[in-house]
């Protein structure tokens, strides 16, 4: 157990369907990091949370949103899913720029 | 063109080899992550550099930031070492932008 929590493990889901992924950092992490895996395109940013605000937004899609809540832990929602959201979502957790980073052990999505 | 280009893309083995894998990036960097990620799909993170150099166990990686290159080496390879190896920096902000990855394989 990395200390950052991934739920759920395995989504299926039909196109045009709304799904939310959930991310618990491990205890004292601050920033919180959602990473797409796709077979195409590799490891991409999306988007990062700190302390509850946005820190840094990478190549997240319009129809995608995340937030950051009190106790710190962040959802991801993915809405009007299309076949190419089929991917690997990460979250990772870290203290800091130098604090180094734990990943969850990852959803994987599939939109069939 | 990629900010991190990681070499080889594929790499095989026989069990006891010295294996190295290299990551070069464009710019100037807070720091560089080696990660590993097994078949299952879950990412370790192994090191994280700035300068110098790392070792744990079998693994060392290194880094010469004025070259803008990385190393992560791995002594008497066993086929449990058989993943994908990511090599991953931080620019300006503190997210990671991420290598193409290196896809070891280790025989017995």
């Amino acid at each position: 157990d990395s200390g950052v929590t991934q739920t759920p493990k395995h989504l299926i889901t039909a196109t045009g369907q709304r799904v939310t992924l959930r991310c618990s950092p491990r205890s004292g992490d601050l920033s919180v990091y959602w990473y797409q895996q796709s077979l195409d395109q590799g490891l991409q940013f999306l988007i990062q949370y700190y302390n509850g605000e946005e820190r840094a937004k990478g190549n997240i899609l319009e129809r995608f949103s995340a937030q950051q809540f009190p106790d710190l832990h962040s959802e991801l929602n993915l809405s009007s899913l299309e076949l190419g959201d089929s991917a690997l979502y990460f979250c990772a957790s870290s203290v800091g720029v130098m604090g180094g980073y734990t990943f969850g052990s990852g959803t994987r999505l599939t939109v069939v | 063109k990629n900010e991190v280009e990681q070499s080889p893309q594929n790499l095989t083995a026989q069990e006891g080899e010295f294996i190295t894998i290299n990551c070069s990036y464009s710019v100037g960097i807070s720091a560089l992550h080696w990660l590993q990620q097994h078949p299952g799909g879950g990412i370790v993170s192994l090191f994280m550099l700035s300068s110098g150099k790392k070792k744990h166990g079998r693994l060392i990686a290194t880094i010469n930031i004025q070259e803008k290159h990385s190393s992560l080496h791995i002594t008497a390879s066993h086929p449990r070492d058989s993943a994908v190896y990511i090599c991953a920096v931080i620019f300006n902000t503190d997210k990671l932008i991420f290598g193409t990855g290196t896809r070891l394989q280790v025989f017995p």
